[in-house]
């Protein structure tokens, strides 16, 4: 059974730091390209970051490039999600998905979410 | 980016309706369009793929349609629990982009 399972979210000031992971099980991590997508309270769901199988290409929305870093260690079957100078619109629900980054394709699998709060 | 536009933003309908919701892209983005359906505190399913691919496990009276810039998903005869948000995503490029969603509720 395929399972993807967030964690790491939480309350953080403005201007700060978090570091999301998302453990995978129940297929071969190393062979799919992985994303992320959050949604802001309320809100619809806007796709943040995707990331090639072996992790050597990577892609950002334009809202956190440079602030965001998408990274995984095949080893560990975990993504990861590295955030930075976070602000107040950045407060969501982050889900990580299989596929999503290459043309054509499609996240057939989901997290649950874990949230982010950015507030002082 | 290619923006990607749902109508209506809500509807209300009753059991056993017929419901239409169109999805129009920015640019041409081929069949390169998915839909997915989000119920509230969960994660979003797919329904369809490629723009007419039913996901599997999907029941057959959701069905999509559409190419180039204007798509639709249709759902045949609306179901209890088919009441929800359904978004739209394009996968011609990077960032993947959603529609705003559609809600449907209880008429």
């Amino acid at each position: 059974e395929v399972q993807l399972l967030e964690s790491g979210g939480g309350l953080v000031q403005p201007g700060g730091s978090l570091r999301l992971s998302c453990v995978a099980s129940g297929f071969t991590f190393s062979s799919y390209a992985m994303s992320w997508v959050r949604q802001a309270p309320g809100k619809g769901l806007e796709w943040v970051s995707g990331t090639s199988g072996n992790g050597g290409s990577t892609y950002y929305a334009g809202s956190v490039k440079g602030r965001f870093t998408i990274s995984r260690d095949n080893s560990k079957n975990t993504l990861y999600l590295q955030m930075s100078s976070l602000r107040a619109e950045d407060t969501a629900v982050y889900y990580c998905a299989i596929g999503g980054t290459y043309p054509g394709s499609h996240s057939d699998y989901w997290g649950q979410g874990t949230l982010v709060t950015v507030s002082s | 980016d290619i923006q990607m536009t749902q109508s209506p933003s809500s509807l209300s309908a009753s059991i056993g309706d017929r419901v239409t919701i169109t999805c129009r892209a920015s640019q041409s983005i081929s069949s390169y369009l998915n839909w997915y359906q989000q119920k509230p505190g969960k994660a979003p399913k797919l329904l369809i793929f490629g723009a007419s691919s039913l996901h599997y496990g999907v029941p057959s009276r959701f069905s999509g349609s559409g190419s180039g810039t204007d798509f639709t998903l249709t759902i045949s005869s609306l179901q209890p629990e088919d009441f929800a948000t359904y978004y739209c995503q394009q996968s011609s490029s990077t960032p993947q982009t959603f529609g705003q969603g559609t809600k449907v509720e209880i008429k």
